[in-house]
């Protein structure tokens, strides 16, 4: 299996625009996560479902962030409008009900 | 609430030294509790596990035992490699899927 992808790897963007994160899980995994990474504040979980479903979106910053799983391969993170604030790491991670959680190799986001 | 406290870092130790990484806990159930591991410019990777108390969770020549009476989870290895740099994460995961991450301890081996 070719693991957790993410896409993009880089994004830089200027602040107000629209940005979209990717994310398609490992084959099989009913459970995806999204998490934010920085500096000051870690690692945090933002929202996570279960067989496409949100089950937790509270540790969704604002009504700026959304994110959707239309289906048990692809989940998508949305930040709109964008703020130099939400510059971080973005993960996406799966898993399924028995093991680890994976993670992907992150979406690096810079909002000039 | 759930949280995770690791030791601040940066951590710098020479080649063959050996390494604590100090982790405590707070939690309303019983989580399981892990070590993950983060190389520069890759996601993080699950490095051991442990899922009850007085578990010992081992890999690559890295230890943690489950101590509930200290509600720790300290990482250890004996020699340390200059492969071994990273950034390393302990977390918990309760009833819930989600995991609580603590905030990470880099550590630098040099040769």
């Amino acid at each position: 299996d070719a693991g957790v992808i993410q896409s993009p790897r880089h994004e830089v963007t200027e602040m107000g625009q629209e940005v979209t994160l990717r994310c398609k899980p490992i084959s099989g995994h009913d459970y995806l996560f999204w998490y934010r990474q920085t500096m000051m504040r870690g690692l945090e979980l933002l929202i996570y479902f279960n067989n496409n479903v949100p089950i937790d979106d509270s540790g969704m910053p604002e009504d700026r962030f959304s994110a959707k799983m239309p289906n048990a391969s692809f989940s998508t993170l949305k930040i709109q409008p964008s703020e130099p604030r939400d510059s971080a790491v973005y993960f996406c991670a799966s898993s399924n009900q028995e093991s680890e959680q994976f993670f992907g190799p992150g979406t690096r986001l810079t909002v000039l | 609430g759930n949280s995770v406290t690791q030791m601040e870092g940066p951590v710098t130790l020479s080649e063959e030294a050996f390494l604590t990484i100090n982790c405590t806990y707070t939690a309303t159930g019983y989580p399981s509790l892990f070590w993950y591991v983060q190389y520069p410019g890759e996601g993080l990777q699950l490095l051991l596990k442990a899922t009850k108390a007085d578990d010992k969770g081992s890999n690559k020549g890295f230890e943690a035992t489950y101590r509930k009476e200290t509600t720790s989870f300290h990482l250890e290895k004996g020699s340390v490699q200059v492969s071994d740099s990273a950034v390393y994460f302990c977390a918990l995961r309760d009833s819930g899927y989600a995991l609580n991450f603590g905030k990470g301890t880099s550590l630098l081996v040099t040769p």
